[in-house]
């Protein structure tokens, strides 16, 4: 069946460090792919999508390119804030339903 | 504009009771989808409703319910509570039927406490 996997937080960097979170997916056909944020206390909120292979989303300085022949689509960025302390759902859609199937989420602490 | 807003933000039930959830949507919005989230299995995808039609459900049992109305906005239904259905429900609404092309915008959710 469709799948998600994302490498398991939490993770701890230092203001300004270098962000990667690892996403690869299961999933017949070509599926969209998301990567969403949660902040605390709020519900789910949109941080960029990639709809076909070699596509790449981008919002607020986060990366991600779909990467048909690895199966992921691994979020960056190049340097991190404390505002960025959340947590990071990687997610897939596919078809006819539209429903997201998300991953287990990675937490992300930034210290100042 | 006014975001996706959940009622109430929190609630605590005593097993063996139900419980209503409410959802309304981003006005203009015509698809609402329900999701559970817990610390064990994370995101789960529960229901989608479309003008008024479940589009798609997932895997869980009867005792979870829901339904839309005609102004978009959506009531899930969850009888005989068991202490494993403590956990946050989100709500998301779209302007189309699938996230795979229009974003899905969630709202804050609400905290069930099953006690």
């Amino acid at each position: 069946g469709n799948s998600v996997t994302q490498m398991e937080g939490p993770v701890t960097l230092s203001e300004e460090a270098f962000l990667t979170i690892n996403c690869t997916y299961t999933a017949t056909g070509y599926p969209s792919l998301f990567w969403y944020v949660q902040y605390p206390g709020e519900g789910l909120q949109l941080l960029l999508k990639a709809t076909k292979a070699d596509d790449k989303g981008s919002n607020k300085g986060f990366e991600a390119t779909y990467r048909k022949e690895t199966t992921s689509f691994h979020l960056e960025k190049g340097s991190v804030q404390v505002s960025d302390s959340a947590v990071y759902f990687c997610a897939l859609t596919r078809g006819s339903q539209g429903n997201l199937i998300f991953g287990k989420g990675t937490k992300l602490s930034v210290k100042p | 504009k006014a975001g996706v807003t959940q009622t109430p933000r929190y609630l605590i039930k005593t097993r063996g009771q139900q419980v209503t959830l409410s959802c309304s949507p981003i006005s203009g919005h015509r698809s609402v989808s329900w999701y559970q989230q817990t610390p064990g299995q994370g995101l789960q995808f529960l229901f989608e409703y479309f003008s008024e039609t479940q589009r798609n459900k997932g895997n869980f049992p009867g005792r979870f319910s829901g339904r839309q109305f005609s102004n978009s906005r959506s009531e899930m239904n969850v009888s005989t509570l068991e202490l494993g259905d403590s956990a946050l429900y989100l709500c998301a609404s779209s302007l189309e039927a699938s996230a795979k092309n229009t974003e899905a915008f969630f709202g804050q959710g609400t905290r069930l406490t099953v006690v």
